[in-house]
């Protein structure tokens, strides 16, 4: 059973620091994998989705890595800032419609 | 338009109601989904509709019952609710391949229902 974890569950930075944010999934035959961002109380904005044959992608300040031999995906984010604070998911999908949604990351950036 | 809306955004209901959550797309997708969270946790998958046909049920309870009328709608119809069944409700759409019979593409996410049953 495909389990995926977040490290770490909550993170406080001030405003301008580069950030990584970290995913592991125990099984490493997925299809693809999404990050997202999901600010209190409201649905999930997809940042960034890498297929299992891509090693990474970019979009803006945010930069997601992924690894399946080893089951790791990293979130990097520079430049942080105050509007980057909120939830972070992972989510990893196998064969069919379904994707295993991590257990999150709570980000916090400090003006 | 890369719109996912979701009413009502809140709904108080008692045990004995039957509510219905709607969900509504108008990008083409042609996959979509109801995914329930509890407070601190991830989603969790309740039911997959792909091409209109339920492709995945995640053994939800019968009191709730998924309803896809059309490409562009998606319904969770609501009976008979626990308390601990109160919730966000969240739909997404995505654009399935078919042939593989997985989702490539991003899925979409609406803003959520805020379920409270008393």
């Amino acid at each position: 059973k495909q389990e995926v974890t977040q490290i770490p569950a909550a993170l406080s930075v001030p405003e301008g620091e580069n950030l990584v944010l970290n995913c592991s999934f125990t099984d490493s035959a997925i299809y693809n994998l999404q990050w997202f961002r999901q600010d209190p109380g409201k649905g999930l904005t997809s940042l960034l989705l890498i297929q299992s044959s891509q090693r990474e992608q970019t979009s803006g300040r945010l930069n997601a890595s992924l690894d399946k031999s080893s089951g790791r995906s990293t979130l990097y984010i520079a430049a942080s800032q105050p509007g980057d604070s909120a939830t972070y998911l992972c989510a990893v999908s196998r064969w069919t419609y379904k994707y295993i949604f991590g257990t999150g990351t709570r980000l916090k950036v400090l003006a | 338009d890369t719109e996912v809306t979701q009413t009502p955004k809140h709904l108080v209901m008692g045990m004995t109601n039957k509510k219905s959550l709607k969900c509504e797309q108008h990008m083409g997708h042609r996959a979509m989904y109801w995914y329930k969270q509890k407070a601190k946790k991830p989603p969790e998958l309740m039911f997959v509709y792909s091409y209109e046909k339920l492709s995945i049920n995640e053994s939800v309870p019968s009191r709730f019952s998924p309803e896809c009328p059309n490409s562009s709608l998606l319904n969770l119809h609501l009976h008979a609710l626990q308390p601990e069944d109160s919730a966000l409700y969240l739909c997404a759409s995505s654009q399935p391949r078919l042939a593989e019979r997985t989702t490539t593409d991003t899925q979409y996410f609406g803003p959520g229902t805020r379920l409270t049953v008393l």
